[in-house]
């Protein structure tokens, strides 16, 4: 079954425009990962957001978590057209118990489009 | 360092026919999986090993067989292909199975089954 889950389902816009994609999932989770994933590729991790973090920034990237809505948006400012992919978020499972609850369940994920 | 390798890159295969999937990752890590994703969908844990020697089933497990022999490779077997596993199939390997660790993915195989 699936954890998290991507709004929107798709999400075109022009180069230089900020991009939020959401994720919302179901139980309490101990981690968060966003993975990129370009056409025709595999996954590329992006970043990592912990239960007891609110946010996180990496280069152009912003991660928030709001664990009480279970919800979580992955920003991308100034977007370019190498940004065009498809964004996934993935949870875990807490508490941990079995190995079952550490493994990763992913979303359909978030077809991004930046036209140049 | 070549991360995770996955061979072949496509395959066709009759209803019927028997297969193996390879993997190879040169991280020297303990967790290997192996993902199938489909059309508008996320990806779907097939199977997964912590170790040599060890391995589990994941979310979708009918059809496939797995074993660990050694920590760098992780071969997916498919026993008797149906049409309904034509899929892109992903390898991936992780430091550890505790999900505070990232997860490497391999390039993938597209599978088609007719």
């Amino acid at each position: 079954s699936q954890q998290g889950e991507e709004d929107p389902q798709a999400l075109s816009i022009q180069e230089g425009e900020n991009a939020t994609m959401n994720c919302s999932y179901k139980t309490s989770i101990n981690n968060l990962q966003w993975y990129r994933q370009n056409s025709g590729r595999g996954l590329v991790h992006l970043i990592l957001i912990r239960s007891n973090e609110r946010e996180k920034h990496s280069g152009r990237l912003r991660v928030t978590l709001d664990t009480s809505k279970k919800s979580s948006s992955l920003l991308i400012t100034a977007s370019r057209a190498a940004d065009t992919a498809s964004y996934f978020c993935a949870t875990d499972a807490a508490p941990y118990s079995g190995a079952g609850s550490y493994q990763l369940t992913f979303g359909k994920g978030t077809k991004l489009s930046v036209i140049p | 360092n070549a991360g995770v390798t996955q061979t072949p890159k496509f395959q066709v295969l009759k209803t019927g026919q028997s297969m193996t999937l390879q993997c190879a990752q040169d991280m020297n890590h303990e967790y290997m999986s192996w993902y199938r994703q489909d059309p508008g969908m996320g990806l779907r844990l097939i199977h997964y090993s912590v170790g040599a020697g060890i391995t589990d089933q994941g979310e979708v497990p009918n059809g496939y067989n797995v074993s660990r022999s050694t920590t760098e490779d992780f071969p997916l077997r498919l026993l008797s292909a149906a049409p309904s596993q034509t899929s892109v199939y992903f390898c991936a390997s992780s430091y550890s199975l505790d999900s505070s660790y990232e997860q490497y993915f391999g390039p993938g195989t597209r599978l088609t089954v007719t």
